[in-house]
């Protein structure tokens, strides 16, 4: 089955600034990568998507990066507030494998003030 | 939204007890899932659904059973439970296919002693 690999496992950063994790995934037929975040105390929520006719994709500060020849997609955070401090979780989802979704180990992010 | 509830949200069992952990979802979903969430581990899939009456194996499964009696319900049965299985199990349903959106309920907090 799918294998998705998440770094870094722990990230801060300074208010304003940027955050970046990275994922790879090892089946080549996985389609979707989605990225979910957990707040302390809640349940993981997803908060942006991509699919694999796509190479970017921005909501707001959310960009995340899909390079399917490298097997790599990204999330990257833009001017970091200390309410994106969470657990974030990136996953890869294969075409033919239904709606199963293959997460990854998860980054905790702080941002401090 | 999407509303998943879990009960029990906090359990203490015995080593060798059975443990039933139940999964309501009101948004007629077709899928539902069952994962863990261990530190480093991130969310791992133990067993999930396409609809009543199917079970599928996920990529962990061994010492757990599933059921799907109806559309709306999904239970994880540990029939012999073990120190290895103390976690946070999360339930989550989809609508199905590939790039569907989970909706995960609050989690249950299960201690094996």
């Amino acid at each position: 089955g799918e294998q998705v690999e998440q770094l870094p496992s722990i990230l801060r950063v300074q208010e304003g600034s940027s955050a970046s994790i990275n994922c790879s995934y090892e089946d080549s037929a996985s389609n979707y990568f989605p990225w979910y975040k957990q707040e302390p105390g809640e349940n993981p929520k997803l908060i942006i998507d991509i699919r694999s006719n796509m190479e970017r994709k921005q909501i707001q500060e959310l960009i995340v990066l899909l390079d399917k020849k490298a097997k790599r997609f990204s999330l990257h955070i833009t001017d970091t507030q200390p309410g994106d401090s969470a657990m974030y979780f990136c996953a890869a989802s294969e075409r033919n494998a239904g709606a199963k979704l293959t997460f990854g180990g998860g980054t905790r992010l702080t941002v401090r003030p | 939204e999407a509303a998943v509830t879990q009960s029990p949200r906090n359990k203490v069992a015995v080593t060798g007890g059975k443990v039933t952990l139940s999964c309501n979802q009101t948004n007629n979903h077709n899928n539902m899932y069952w994962y863990r969430q261990d530190t480093g581990h991130g969310l791992r899939l133990i067993h999930y659904s396409y609809g009543a009456g199917s079970t599928e194996k996920g990529d962990i499964p061994d010492g757990y059973k599933a059921s799907r009696p109806s559309q709306e319900n999904f239970s994880l049965i540990l029939e012999l439970a073990t120190p290895s299985q103390t976690s946070v199990y999360f339930c989550a349903s989809g609508e199905g296919g590939s790039g569907n959106t989970l909706y995960f309920g609050e989690g249950s907090r299960l201690i094996v002693v």
